[in-house]
């Protein structure tokens, strides 16, 4: 059974960082590409960084590039995402998933990670 | 922003069928980038519901269905029930923004 499940969530001041991390099992994690999507309360879903299977190429939305980095170990089955210079408009549920290659769909997600930023 | 449109709420009775609509440009669905759809029930995480326009995972109900056409696509739900009351969005990549992933603003389906 594919499982991701993420951690590492919490509160955080502004211009604080925090590490999350997402664990995989029950499919083969190196062969997947894998991505990071956020969902700020009550709002819709947004896309924020992608990593290929090796984790040589990466991707970043607009909004969090230069702030944000995806990387991943393959050995441990575990994606991370480290964010700095977190801002308050960087709250939100923020959920690992998977693709099988750079542009299909997300097929498997993880139940999310609340990440709060606020003083 | 989101470069995918989708109307904030479509709602219907049980039995009846509802579409949602998503439109594109030419940079995304138009540029030939599949679109996927998901579900996401109240504070749950997204499920895969059609991908590849109109494919259907194993165990989504075939009430389901996808199509695409031009720079959009469709989502219907034929013989709406109560447990299909739930947002919904749908996903393509973007040229414009080096390929990288975009969703639809989403949509609240709400059973009568």
């Amino acid at each position: 059974e594919v499982q991701l499940v993420e951690s590492g969530g919490g509160l955080v001041q502004p211009g604080g960082s925090l590490r999350l991390s997402c664990a995989a099992s029950g499919f083969t994690f190196s062969s997947h590409w894998m991505h990071w999507v956020r969902q700020a309360p009550g709002k819709g879903l947004v896309w924020v960084s992608r990593s290929n299977s090796d984790g040589s190429r990466t991707n970043y939305a607009d909004s969090v590039k230069g702030r944000f980095t995806i990387s991943r170990d393959n050995a441990k089955n575990t994606l991370y995402l480290q964010m700095n210079s977190l801002r308050v408009e960087d709250t939100a549920v923020y959920y690992c998933t998977r693709t099988y290659s750079k542009s299909s769909e997300f097929d498997y997600w993880g139940q999310g990670t609340l990440v709060t930023v606020s003083s | 922003q989101s470069v995918l449109t989708q109307p904030p709420s479509v709602s219907g009775a049980p039995g009846q069928r509802v579409t949602i609509s998503c439109i594109g440009s030419s940079s995304n669905i138009g540029a030939g980038y599949d679109v996927h759809w998901y579900q996401q029930l109240p504070g749950t995480a997204p499920k895969l519901l059609i991908y590849d326009n109109n494919n259907r995972p194993s165990g989504v109900p075939d009430r389901f269905s996808g199509s695409k056409s031009g720079t959009s696509a469709s989502l219907a739900i034929t013989g709406l029930q109560a447990e299909d009351e739930a947002d919904y969005y749908c996903q393509s990549y973007d040229t414009s923004l080096s390929g990288r992933g975009v969703f639809g603003t989403g949509t609240k389906v709400t059973v009568l």
